[in-house]
């Protein structure tokens, strides 16, 4: 079965400066796709990027992008120049061959004035 | 197109009740899933169709749980004799078919059940 593990509860960042949120998974699948869900407070989720797995080239979105190691299972959301709408929880997903997605537990992320 | 909707927004129940929720998806997609969030965690699957065929179920879904997207646009989410352990938020999203496509979410239906 894949899993997904975000080991950061909480982060914070100051407005302007970069953070990265970091995301693992296991799957012996080798067609997938990743995922990261910004969920607001209150608000519905959308997507914020996302990385099809037999894409060597790391997705970019704005000030959104990621680190893609397939070898490693591991992939982490870079966001430059925070803006204090970036506060949400971030959820990293992973959807394969099932038409499900599997998150994980969520970063909640706060940016600082 | 505004998205996906769900209503209600928010549930307060009685232990034992029966509740409904709906979703209506964006207009063009096909599939429609179900997920359930409770605090501090993140979305869990629950079920999901492709049009009106319910093709998948999580073992999630207890007999108490029941969903139906009769013509192939919006669905219900029934869940009968409502416990304190059913309190979450029920997430709906949409996609076209075809695998892998990104789903779009709606805002959630909270349950609270006292």
């Amino acid at each position: 079965a894949q899993t997904v593990t975000q080991s950061q509860p909480e982060m914070s960042v100051q407005e302007a400066e970069t953070v990265t949120l970091s995301c693992t998974y296991d799957t012996s699948e080798s067609d997938y796709y990743l995922f990261w869900y910004k969920q607001p407070p209150s608000r519905q989720m959308i997507l914020v990027i996302r990385q099809e797995a037999y894409k060597q080239q790391n997705a970019t979105e704005n000030r959104f992008s990621v680190n893609f190691q397939k070898a490693a299972k591991s992939f982490s959301l870079k966001i430059s120049d925070s803006q204090l709408g970036d506060a949400a929880m971030y959820f990293c997903a992973y959807g394969g061959a099932t038409n499900k997605l599997i998150f994980g537990t969520g970063t909640l992320l706060a940016v600082q004035p | 197109d505004t998205g996906v909707s769900q209503d209600p927004r928010h549930k307060i129940t009685k232990r034992g009740q029966n509740v409904t929720f709906r979703c209506d998806p964006i207009s063009e997609h096909n599939r429609l899933y179900w997920y359930r969030q409770t605090l501090g965690q993140g979305p869990e699957f629950l079920t999901y169709f492709q049009n009106e065929a319910q093709l998948e179920k999580s073992r999630l879904l207890s007999d108490r749980f029941s969903a139906e997207r009769p013509k192939g646009s919006f669905s219900t989410l029934e869940i009968q004799r409502t416990e304190q352990g059913d309190s979450a938020m029920y997430l709906c999203a949409s996609s076209p078919s075809g695998t892998k496509n990104i789903q779009y979410f709606g805002a959630g239906t909270r349950l609270s059940v006292l």
